[in-house]
């Protein structure tokens, strides 16, 4: 079975534009799960999605940042406009459902903002 | 909310010896702590987890401990190989979220 995919593997881009994120997670997983991973702040978890609608975005940093998920084998992160300090890695996570918890993670995306 | 310390943040053996990684949480209501394996270039992955009715779980050379009383949980490798080096992350359930430790740098010398 395929693991959680995402795309791009790696995006380089000036800081002002747009980027997008996507993730398909693990078919007939529930729950999905954006982090970002800097060597400062370590695995941070920005938003997660249950059934499809968002459950918690505590964690996005700013109103640049925006997620959607606009069916169950599709996600997005979306940065406008990019700042240098958003470069990091970024993971999407799938889990099967809200109460069994396990996450597996996807192979991430490294973003550098120049 | 829910905070997770992690110790070591290194940890160097030789292969063959065993390998112990302690955790800390801080929210009594967690009742689930997974660990999870990151090699370079990958992403995290689940290699074993406990929750808050069990006391003791292994699956081969790899083993978890938890105690509630004390809130610390403990992962436990054995006979440790090359392919054992990496980055080890804790984590613990809080309140409807994942909270990670910041990892341990695994080195397993041939």
């Amino acid at each position: 079975d395929a693991g959680v995919i995402q795309s791009p593997r790696h995006e380089v881009t000036e800081m002002g534009q747009e980027v997008t994120l996507r993730c398909k997670p693990i078919s007939g997983h529930n729950s999905l799960f954006w982090y970002r991973q800097t060597m400062m702040r370590g695995l941070e978890l920005l938003i997660y999605f249950n059934n499809n609608v968002p459950i918690d975005d505590s964690g996005m940093p700013e109103d640049r940042f925006s997620a959607k998920m606009p069916n169950a084998s599709f996600s997005t992160l979306k940065i406008q406009p990019s700042e240098p300090r958003d470069s990091a890695v970024y993971f999407c996570a799938s889990s099967p459902d809200r109460v069994r918890w396990e996450q597996y993670f996807g192979p991430g995306t490294r973003l550098t903002v120049t | 909310g829910e905070n997770v310390e992690q110790h070591p943040s290194t940890l160097s053996v030789q292969e063959g010896d065993s390998a112990v990684i302690k955790c800390t949480y801080s929210d009594s209501a967690s009742n689930y702590f997974p660990w999870y394996k990151q090699e370079l270039g990958k992403g995290p992955q689940l290699i074993i987890d406990i929750r808050s009715n069990v006391g003791e779980k292994k699956d081969q050379r790899i083993a978890v401990t938890l105690n509630k009383t004390a809130k610390h949980f403990s992962l436990h490798i054995t006979e440790t190989q090359p392919e054992d080096s990496a980055v080890y992350f804790c984590a613990a359930a809080g309140f409807q979220k994942l909270v990670f430790g910041t990892g341990t740098r695994l080195l397993v010398s041939p």
